[in-house]
């Protein structure tokens, strides 16, 4: 699976929107970007994933550039709940694979 | 909706004592997944199952051993424990075809006095 690179730390307004940003550059045409949080020493949380085009759902959007090489997550309200740790994680889809978690960013929403 | 069910939430043993954590995954989901997350670490995957077969292994210690049951429910047996063995353990589970989206449970605290 391709490594991904993200800042270690961010901060943000509470009610503004967080713009977490996520490096691919080695991704393969068949892996996703998963994108999970960990609110402290809770079990991972499943946030989005995407392929190639954008995606959105209930809580949060994924842009994924066009040449595929970045994402940027988007909280677009973010509250004081969304202060967690979150993981960019790229990986084939399918066959029972596991999931490889870096070091991920820090997100702490300011009240 | 049904999420992931881990027991014990907590336990605490004593060095080279033995311990089961278990696994009940998200209904007609038939895989699981085991990580362990030390103090202040990211988790790191230990070892799947699907359709009760073996399909993954991470950095499992030879000390400890995993099984899928025929309800795909999952145990994750740990021997001669140590005290670097003292870690969250989190299951997940998915199910095959697609995307194959692993779902959390709320992890078993372990400690090893």
């Amino acid at each position: 699976d391709a490594k991904t690179t993200q800042p270690p730390s961010m901060d943000c307004a509470e009610g503004r929107a967080a713009n977490l940003p996520c490096n691919h550059s080695t991704i393969s045409g068949n892996e996703y970007v998963y994108w999970y949080r960990q609110i402290h020493s809770q079990g991972p949380q499943y946030i989005i994933h995407g392929l190639k085009n954008n995606e959105t759902n209930e809580m949060a959007s994924l842009i994924i550039t066009e040449d595929r090489k970045s994402s940027t997550l988007i909280l677009p309200h973010a509250t004081l709940r969304d202060t967690a740790v979150y993981y960019c994680i790229v990986r084939v889809g399918g066959s029972a694979r596991q999931l490889t978690f870096g070091s991920g960013t820090q997100l702490t929403v300011l009240p | 909706a049904a999420g992931v069910i881990q027991s014990p939430r907590h336990l605490i043993k004593e060095k080279r004592e033995t311990a089961t954590l278990k696994c009940y995954p998200i209904p007609r989901h038939d895989t699981v997944y085991w990580y362990q997350q030390g103090p202040g670490q990211d988790p790191q995957f230990l070892i799947s199952f699907y359709e009760k077969m073996q399909s993954d292994k991470g950095s499992i210690p030879d000390r400890f051993s995993a099984q899928q049951f025929s309800d795909y429910h999952s145990e994750l047996n740990m021997s001669s424990l140590e005290l670097g063995d003292s870690a969250l353990y989190f299951c997940a589970s998915s199910s095959q075809g697609g995307v194959e989206t692993q779902y959390f449970g709320p992890g078993t605290r372990l400690l090893v006095l």
